[in-house]
């Protein structure tokens, strides 16, 4: 079983639409949780970091249940330029490296 | 501005040949990583290293090598290149502490024949 997993995808869905993604993790030892986006072919960039009590940037929700280890990012309205693969990353206790998931395709269309 | 920089960006070699693809970084960060992007697999750590002259090994270290002389550069050798290292490789930096942004370097995509 991989240490982080997602839905690979793809989402399709239309502008304007919310779309939801849930990450799940396997080690409880887990400290810190992340959002990062990687559009086609570049590299990974910080979207947003996720809080235990749950945090929002403009139209971006993230929130963490340590109880059923899993994380999820909330987008609504989305938009053309949405569209990229997000990846949810765990940092390990003690480790510092960071733990990708295998990332989740999003594509809106017009 | 606060940058990674990889080199090269693309590189085709033959199996067998020695290579090695730099990474450095202007933000006096202490950690340092390397990473491989494969379709269905994710991102996967090779080597990481917490600071000068200190390097362990990620989840995927066969194969490669690193060293850190210096705060700022992470190079990753491949000493024997093989196929089934044809892969889109990031190097990326970050301060300490379990809340702090990673940045990535643009990727360096490699193809062994």
């Amino acid at each position: 079983r991989k240490e982080v997993e997602q839905d690979p995808g793809p989402f399709n869905v239309p502008e304007g639409a919310t779309v939801a993604f849930n990450c799940t993790y396997s080690n409880s030892a887990s400290q810190s949780f992340f959002w990062y986006r990687q559009d086609c072919r570049k590299e990974p960039k910080l979207l947003m970091s996720v809080y235990s009590s749950g945090n929002e940037d403009g139209r971006f929700t993230a929130q963490l249940n340590r109880a059923s280890q899993y994380i999820s990012l909330l987008i609504r309205d989305s938009k053309l330029s949405d569209s990229a693969t997000y990846l949810c990353v765990v940092v390990y206790t003690g480790r510092r490296a960071l733990t990708f998931g295998s990332g989740t395709r999003l594509q809106v269309q017009p | 501005e606060a940058q990674v920089t990889q080199n090269p960006r693309y590189l085709i070699t033959v199996t067998g040949k020695k290579l090695t693809v730099t990474c450095s970084q202007n933000m006096n960060h202490e950690y340092m990583s390397w990473y491989r992007q494969d379709p269905g697999l994710g991102l996967r750590q090779i080597y990481y290293s917490m600071n000068v002259e200190v390097t362990d090994k990620g989840d995927v270290p066969e194969g490669y090598k690193v060293s850190r002389k210096e705060k700022r550069n992470f190079p990753l050798i491949l000493e024997s290149p093989s196929p089934n290292q044809t892969s889109l490789y990031f190097c990326a930096s970050n301060s300490p502490g379990g809340n702090t942004e990673a940045f990535f370097g643009q990727g360096t995509r490699l193809t062994v024949v």
